[in-house]
């Protein structure tokens, strides 16, 4: 089966400085690739996806991820990070049945 | 309803009891997920469901875990002889058949086995 691997288990970066949480996935076929996000007390929110086509995808609050297939990657970046940011991130895969696996998760910690 | 719903949002069970847990889907959603996410950890994938298709128990991890998805919709998830480290928040999640779907979740049920 698929399988997601997020090398950072928490991250820590000043308010409005830039940020890239990792994510590689294991999987033998075109993948469908997802970012989510999981702020304090909250459900589980989608952030963005690649499915085909351009391999920088854009996501909501200003967040974009890039799939690079040579390096089997799909970090998500943001280019200003705001208090609001804080929370964990996950990164998943979905195989071609949409069964979805998902990393263990980035704990985003943000400094004043 | 217009989300994923799950029941009970809060159990409490004592260490031996059997417990089942709820979820309905989004209306007209196939797919249905259960997750598993233990204090501090990540989303432990557990079982999916896809239409009428067998369904993907690789991730149950031991055979008190069961679930079942009665009429294509909603779907149980049932923990017998519970022990302590089965205390988790069991995330169920839906989205339509189909590569690529997004998978919506619901607030999920947390469980303490004391």
């Amino acid at each position: 089966a698929q399988s997601v691997t997020q090398p950072d288990i928490h991250i820590t970066v000043s308010e409005g400085a830039s940020l890239e949480l990792r994510c590689n996935y294991s999987y033998g076929a075109t993948p469908y690739l997802f970012w989510y996000v999981q702020s304090p007390g909250q459900g589980l929110q989608l952030l963005l996806k690649y499915f085909s086509g351009d391999t920088l995808v854009q996501g909501i609050k200003g967040f974009e991820a890039e799939f690079k297939r040579s390096q089997s990657s799909f970090n998500l970046r943001k280019p200003s990070v705001h208090w609001s940011d804080a929370a964990e991130y996950f990164c998943a895969v979905g195989a071609g049945n949409n069964d979805m696996r998902f990393g263990a998760g980035t704990r985003l910690t943000v400094k004043p | 309803g217009a989300g994923v719903s799950q029941s009970p949002s809060n159990k409490v069970t004592e260490k031996g009891k059997d417990v089942e847990l709820r979820c309905d889907p989004i209306s007209g959603h196939t797919a249905l997920y259960w997750y598993r996410q233990s204090l501090g950890q990540g989303l432990e994938f557990l079982i999916y469901f896809q239409g009428n298709s067998a369904p993907d128990k690789s991730g149950l991890p031991s055979d008190r875990f069961s679930a079942e998805r009665t009429g294509g919709s909603v779907s149980t998830l049932t923990i017998q002889r519970t022990q302590q480290e089965d205390s988790a928040v069991y995330l169920c999640a839906s989205s339509l058949g189909g590569a690529g779907n997004t998978i919506y979740f619901g607030e999920g049920s947390w469980l303490t086995v004391v």
